[in-house]
């Protein structure tokens, strides 16, 4: 099974919204990462979990808020987002944080910030 | 930093033909990754291929690590291989850098 999942496909949300992606991965992969990608541009690294540690934060505003509560599950909580927010939020896994590790990505979720 | 330049960025096809997509990059490669995001956002694993060539269907492709480009080469197209494709680049460190994409289109 190389599937990861993704919850919700897609959210509407007010800036004064709290709302939670979650992401979700049964391969035995310990390194998660959370992307972010507009409209007709590649994705952008946003956050690492390595062994349920957070390893790489890719200078992203404190309003996006990442955990990893065990090995399988990854989430971003969202709060006081902004319009320009608006994108698709791409969840990935590897085996390990490691170069040579392939990524699997799961479907996204089509984030509307009004 | 590290640059991952594809080209062409945009490729009209009509269907049946054949279309060479590539992939430029600027260090010393760990990770290759070709990706097809289809219209719905998904990005499908086509290929992880930091060397050599591995062949997939009608898919194939190959990178030639000491002269920094990989080849995607896409075989009698179909409507369906529209979308856009990216390469993904990762080096020294896990972190994947991703291409600008090339936009394919197919035409029946």
């Amino acid at each position: 099974d190389t599937e990861v999942t993704q919850t919700p496909k897609h959210l509407v949300m007010g800036m004064t919204n709290k709302k939670s992606l979650k992401c979700e991965q049964h391969m035995g992969h310990r390194a998660m990462y959370w992307y972010k990608q507009k409209a007709k541009k590649p994705p952008e690294l946003m956050f690492v979990y390595s062994y349920e540690k957070l390893s790489i934060n890719e200078s992203v505003p404190s309003r996006f808020s990442p955990e990893c509560p065990n090995s399988s599950l990854l989430n971003l909580h969202l709060h006081a987002l902004q319009p320009e927010d608006s994108a698709l939020y791409l969840c990935a896994s590897s085996l390990r944080a490691l170069p040579r590790n392939e990524q699997f990505f799961g479907p996204g979720t089509r984030l509307t910030v009004l | 930093g590290i640059q991952v330049e594809q080209s062409p960025p945009d490729l009209i096809l009509q269907e049946g033909a054949n279309s060479t997509l590539r992939c430029n990059f600027s260090d010393s490669v760990n990770n290759l990754q070709w990706f097809h995001q289809n219209p719905w956002g998904q990005l499908i694993n086509l290929f992880y291929i930091p060397s050599g060539t591995k062949q997939n269907g009608r898919l194939s492709a190959t990178t030639v690590a000491t002269e920094r480009y990989s080849l995607l080469y896409i075989s009698s197209s179909q409507t369906t291989d529209s979308g856009v494709y990216f390469c993904a680049f990762g080096g020294s460190n896990y972190k994947l850098t991703f291409g600008k994409g090339t936009l394919l289109t197919v035409n029946p």
